[in-house]
């Protein structure tokens, strides 16, 4: 496709259980970005991915949430021992460019800790 | 601590007339401002931007103002039509810094 694309849509899991959410970024995007969007707040950043390594981590709220993009395409955030606090749309975007702030969003995953 | 706001939640106008959309912020760092619309069920989408150099953008019908003074922008849409209903979402970014802090959004409604 040719815009981001986040997998799955919507997630619910128990208290405590691990979680991965995946995002395919545009074609040819070296920036990756994740941002969480609680009930009534905008987006707040999580990390952000040059390539394969990430440049900035400042955004992830515990050593519970890592994420990983390995080859410097597909990335995969994950939450170990989720809390119901967890509960939120995450957001995946990706850019063109380093100095491109200017990002393209995917859909997000609602993910659901009961 | 909310460093970029929206202090209104949400706005209706009637469809034709201006939509004025505003946004406060705190961090004097900030040097770079956008805009992002956001439809139910899908991701934000990038509207417009503006960086502190200067105190206008405009794009078709957009327009967003600065007033790094007052540390205030404000995005006008004009004239309003039925499609723009959406949360709009203020974010700021600090140069070289590569990530966006958004403000709480405001749900525009255009009325027929």
């Amino acid at each position: 496709g040719a815009g981001v694309s986040q997998t799955p849509s919507n997630k619910v899991t128990e208290k405590g259980k691990y979680v991965e959410l995946r995002c395919d970024p545009i074609s040819g995007h070296t920036a990756l970005y994740w941002y969480r969007q609680s009930l009534g707040q905008g987006p707040e950043f999580l990390i952000y991915f040059q390539g394969t390594g990430a440049a900035d981590d400042s955004g992830l709220p515990n050593d519970r949430f890592f994420a990983v993009r390995p080859e410097g395409s597909v990335s995969t955030l994950k939450i170990q021992r989720t809390e119901r606090g967890d509960s939120a749309v995450y957001l995946c975007a990706s850019s063109s460019d380093r100095g491109s702030i200017e990002a393209f969003f995917g859909q997000g995953t609602r993910l659901t800790v009961v | 601590d909310q460093q970029v706001k929206q202090n209104s939640p949400s706005l209706s106008v009637q469809e034709g007339r201006i939509s004025i959309l505003n946004c406060d912020y705190t961090n004097s760092m900030f040097d770079y401002f956008l805009w992002y619309k956001k439809y139910p069920a899908e991701g934000p989408t990038f509207l417009i931007s503006i960086s502190s150099i200067k105190d206008k953008n405009e794009d078709g019908r957009f327009t967003v103002f600065l007033n790094k003074s007052a540390k205030h922008l404000s995005l006008h849409i004009v004239p309003s039509q039925p499609g723009d209903s959406a949360v709009y979402f203020c974010a700021a970014s600090v140069r070289g810094a590569q990530k966006l802090v958004f403000g709480q959004g405001t749900r525009l409604t255009i009325n027929p």
